[in-house]
């Protein structure tokens, strides 16, 4: 059984770096075509996505928030971190972690996710 | 980035009655494209992935068709259970970028 698990803390305060961390069971980021996202959903607003690392570890940034991001992979430990530095009220959201597989030439949707973590910030 | 154009943004419709949403995208994507169903207060839910394959254990009354720009998710026979807020995600080219929700609302 795939799962996923968001952790970081629920208040920072801005101008603070924001550490979240995704821990899952039921795969391994070692195996050819696994994959790892995070996306955010702020308060009553749609779904954003953030970044992506790879089996390979090849990263993705969305292009707004690349100089503010950092997403890397510990296999060991089946974690996913993501940082986001400098962060403001607007990026108070709740945070989620998913598992997408990739195919040949495609992915295969984001198929299994986290219950999300909410994240304030605020002074 | 590429531009997702979801609608309609919202929509009331009845137990039985067949709903489709719609997602255009700002140049073609191939059929590099999914579409998730979100609860209040929880996650969302892969349906379909790949524009028209259907994700195992989805039931059979979703469907999704299209590729290149123009996207279509139908639900042939809306359930109470299916009143919730639809996501498309295109996945072709980083960054990847979701349509801004539909909400499907009881009528």
């Amino acid at each position: 059984q795939v799962t996923l698990r968001e952790s970081g803390p629920a208040l920072v305060k801005p101008t603070q770096t924001l550490t979240l961390t995704c821990t899952f069971s039921g795969f391994s980021l070692s195996t050819s075509r696994m994959c790892v996202s995070w996306i955010r959903q702020p308060p009553g607003k749609a779904l954003e996505w953030l970044a992506l690392i790879d089996w390979d570890d090849d990263k993705y940034y969305s292009t707004s928030l690349k100089t503010r991001l950092t997403i890397s992979k510990d296999t060991s430990k089946n974690q996913v971190v993501l940082t986001m530095t400098n962060v403001d009220p607007v990026d108070t959201a709740t945070y989620y972690c998913a598992r997408i597989l990739r195919s040949y030439s495609s992915y295969n949707g984001m198929d299994v996710w986290g219950q999300g973590t909410t994240v304030t910030v605020s002074s | 980035a590429i531009q997702m154009t979801q609608s309609p943004s919202s929509l009331s419709a009845s137990v039985g009655d067949r709903v489709t949403i719609t997602c255009r995208t700002s140049q073609g994507i191939r059929n590099d494209l999914s579409w998730y169903q979100q609860k209040p207060g929880k996650a969302p839910k892969l349906l379909i992935y790949a524009a028209s394959s259907l994700q195992s254990g989805v039931p059979s009354r979703f469907s999704g068709s299209g590729s290149g720009t123009d996207f279509t998710l139908t639900i042939s026979s809306l359930q109470p259970e299916d009143f919730a807020t639809y996501y498309c995600l295109q996945d072709y080219n980083y960054p990847w970028t979701f349509g801004q929700g539909t909400k499907v609302e009881i009528k």
